[in-house]
């Protein structure tokens, strides 16, 4: 089973603020997904990668297959973005059951 | 595209009891996983449905069961319900692997 680490597991910040959540896991996966969780539960998928980097808006999600880690980065934060963000890692076959999660980073920007 | 939704938003149940809860994935989408959350364990996986078809299952006692009806909706019944099922329940869609899924806003739990 692969054990999947995030860091920091709290993080308060000031708007504007450049927001680094890492996420390192112990064995090989073929995809990691980070995803954003709101007060009130909702779970929206931010990106999904295999190798590289990906950007989307203030958004940009790294991945070093190598050394089994992966960074999101929030670029000129807003309160708006104050949320729980998880990072989920596929393993083996990619089936649902080899889905592991952190335990998430708990983010609050403060105006 | 609508997306993943789930009834009811939220649910009061008393030790015992049972509870179904109910989720339609994006059309077309034939893949329909299900999560437990709870502050303790975090997000587990619970089961996947596919075509009317338990692909996988997590590990979860038999209490917890799912089906999927031909229009790829899903549905999980909890039976004699215990204080520990209090938890955020969500269900994730997908076309046909389970490799990008798409979550719903989940069904909120509380047993008393």
């Amino acid at each position: 089973k692969n054990e999947v680490e995030q860091s920091p597991q709290n993080l308060t910040a000031q708007e504007g603020e450049f927001i680094t959540i890492n996420c390192s896991y112990s064995v090989g996966i073929s995809a990691l997904h980070w995803l954003q969780q709101h007060p009130g539960g909702g779970i929206v998928s931010l990106f999904m990668l295999s190798s590289g980097k990906k950007k989307h808006g203030r958004l940009i999600a790294t991945i070093n297959i190598q050394e089994k880690h992966s960074s999101l980065h929030i670029t000129a934060s807003h309160p708006r973005d104050s949320a729980v963000y998880i990072c989920a890692v596929f393993t083996s076959g990619g089936g649902a059951d080899g889905l592991t999660f952190g335990k998430g980073t708990h983010l609050i920007i403060q105006p | 595209k609508a997306g993943v939704t789930q009834t009811p938003r939220y649910l009061i149940k008393t030790r015992g009891q049972q509870v179904t809860l109910s989720c339609s994935p994006i059309s077309g989408h034939r893949s329909v996983s299900w999560y437990q959350q709870t502050p303790g364990q975090g997000l587990q996986f619970l089961f996947e449905y596919f075509s009317e078809t338990q692909r996988n299952k997590g590990n979860f006692p038999g209490r917890f069961s799912g089906r999927q009806f031909s229009n790829s909706r899903s549905e999980m019944n909890v039976s004699t319900l215990e204080l520990g099922d209090s938890a955020l329940y969500l269900c994730a869609s997908s076309l046909v692997s389970p490799y990008e899924q798409y979550f719903g806003p989940g069904t909120r739990l509380t047993v008393t």
